[in-house]
């Protein structure tokens, strides 16, 4: 079974301070990789995606994530954030092979202060 | 392309009652999950639909359904709503083809129907 961690539940930071959420997983075979943000009052929106090759990817908004296969991990990474960055963010996976079930870690709500 | 849509997208119902939901996914996908989202439990699979055959289910139960028709719009449905029912239930589309990779397996997630029960 796919199991997918997220190690802070809420972070909190100023603006122009670099952001990481780690995130990890559990899963024996190959699997596809997500980060989504969801904005007050909104909906998912995929920020970055990792099916394979470069494990460093680039999203929107200036997001990037690196998997690390050899750790289960793929953190989620921002040099510098702003208030706009205020949601929630959730990491998930699912299998290569299996692709319409995908588990979701439990969410790290970000607050950025102005 | 238009994307996911849920219908509707709120819902106030009362114990014991039922209720359904529907789900249009983005035109040719062919699978469409449900997820259920609450603050206690966070995003939660419940099942999905491709080419109106469920290929996969969660641990929810039984009172949780689903089916999807041959335009691939699927419907959920949920009998003798419990208080902990009251959540975010959110669809997602994908191309779905087994063992396909990269896009094949993107989920494409639709804004949502939050359902109240009282």
């Amino acid at each position: 079974a796919q199991s997918v961690s997220q190690h802070n539940h809420h972070v909190i930071l100023s603006e122009a301070a670099s952001l990481e959420l780690g995130c990890n997983y559990s899963y024996g075979g190959t699997v596809n990789l997500f980060w989504y943000v969801q904005y007050p009052g909104q909906h998912l929106q995929l920020l970055l995606k990792y099916f394979s090759g470069d494990p460093l990817v680039k999203g929107i908004k200036g997001f990037e994530a690196e998997f690390i296969k050899s750790k289960f991990s793929f953190n989620l990474r921002k040099p510098s954030v702003q208030w706009s960055d205020t949601a929630e963010y959730f990491c998930a996976v699912n299998a290569a092979t299996n692709a319409g079930k995908s588990t979701f870690g439990d969410g790290t709500t970000l607050t950025v202060k102005p | 392309k238009a994307g996911v849509t849920q219908t509707p997208r709120y819902l106030i119902k009362t114990r014991g009652q039922q209720v359904t939901l529907s789900c249009s996914p983005i035109s040719g996908h062919r699978s469409v999950s449900w997820y259920q989202q609450t603050p206690g439990q966070g995003l939660q699979f419940l099942f999905e639909y491709f080419s109106e055959t469920q290929r996969n289910k969660g641990n929810f139960p039984g009172r949780f359904s689903g089916r999807q028709f041959s335009n691939s719009r699927s419907e959920m449905n949920v009998s003798t709503l419990e208080l902990g029912d009251s959540a975010l239930y959110l669809c997602a589309s994908s191309l779905g083809l087994a063992g396909g990779v990269g896009t094949y397996n993107e989920q494409f997630f639709g804004p949502g129907t939050r359902l109240t029960v009282l």
